[in-house]
């Protein structure tokens, strides 16, 4: 299947830092991009979806503000938790779909956030 | 909005034996249904899907079947192995809609 990749898999970070995050297509163009947060033991829970060149799409209650997610290209989507605080600490997780997977939507690794 | 539920939520089967997992959905319009499986501080990893032009789906040991009529669909894993162990989300797209909405997921464990 259509490779996504994300990067970096695990970062900790000072509250009140910032830290980005990064999601690549490396074998298709995904003209839309999803991020989801993931607690242990739960569900995916989706963030917000993101086009190619126009602005993301936030769930409710979703702080677009605090999460802010850029998807400049048609294989990178990035995002960035501003301002963190330990309660940010999750699991990230990226995804992407293009008309070259045939639509199908295809998961990153992942990527462990620790505020400290 | 569209609705999934996923069951069971854990689920035990000895080495060898099948395992079924179950999910509904509420939408009518809904016509992707895709299966992930997430091991231990990974991400899902897509493992077989269905559109609602067919009933059935089989992938070698994996297989998913569709009743549009009744809105559920199913995981079939035959002659489970060890490695199998994992997490198994079932997710549904509604029709025209970008996303897909997860089911609560369901922690399978194959016993050797």
């Amino acid at each position: 299947g259509a490779v996504v990749s994300q990067h970096p898999s695990r970062v900790i970070c000072k509250s009140g830092t910032s830290v980005k995050i990064e999601c690549r297509s490396l074998d298709f163009q995904a003209t839309t991009m999803f991020w989801y947060r993931q607690f242990p033991k739960q569900s995916l829970m989706l963030m917000a979806t993101s086009n190619e060149g126009s602005k993301a799409t936030y769930e409710q209650g979703v702080e677009k503000d605090k999460f802010l997610i850029n998807h400049a290209s048609l294989t990178l989507s990035t995002l960035t938790v501003t301002s963190a605080h330990p309660e940010d600490s999750s699991f990230y997780i990226c995804s992407a779909r293009g008309g070259d997977s045939g639509n199908t939507i295809y998961f990153g690794e992942g990527s462990w956030l620790t505020v400290v | 909005g569209e609705n999934v539920e996923q069951h069971p939520s854990t689920l035990s089967v000895q080495e060898g034996d099948s395992a079924v997992i179950k999910c509904t959905y509420s939408d009518s319009a809904s016509n992707y249904f895709p299966w992930y499986k997430q091991e231990l501080g990974k991400g899902p990893q897509l493992i077989i899907d269905i559109r609602s032009n067919v009933g059935e789906k089989k992938d070698q040991r994996i297989a998913v079947t569709l009743n549009k009529t009744a809105k559920h669909f199913s995981l079939h894993i035959t002659e489970t192995q060890p490695e199998d162990s994992a997490v198994y989300f079932c997710a549904a797209s509604p029709q025209g809609a970008q996303k897909l909405v997860f089911g609560q997921g369901t922690r399978l464990t194959i016993n050797p």
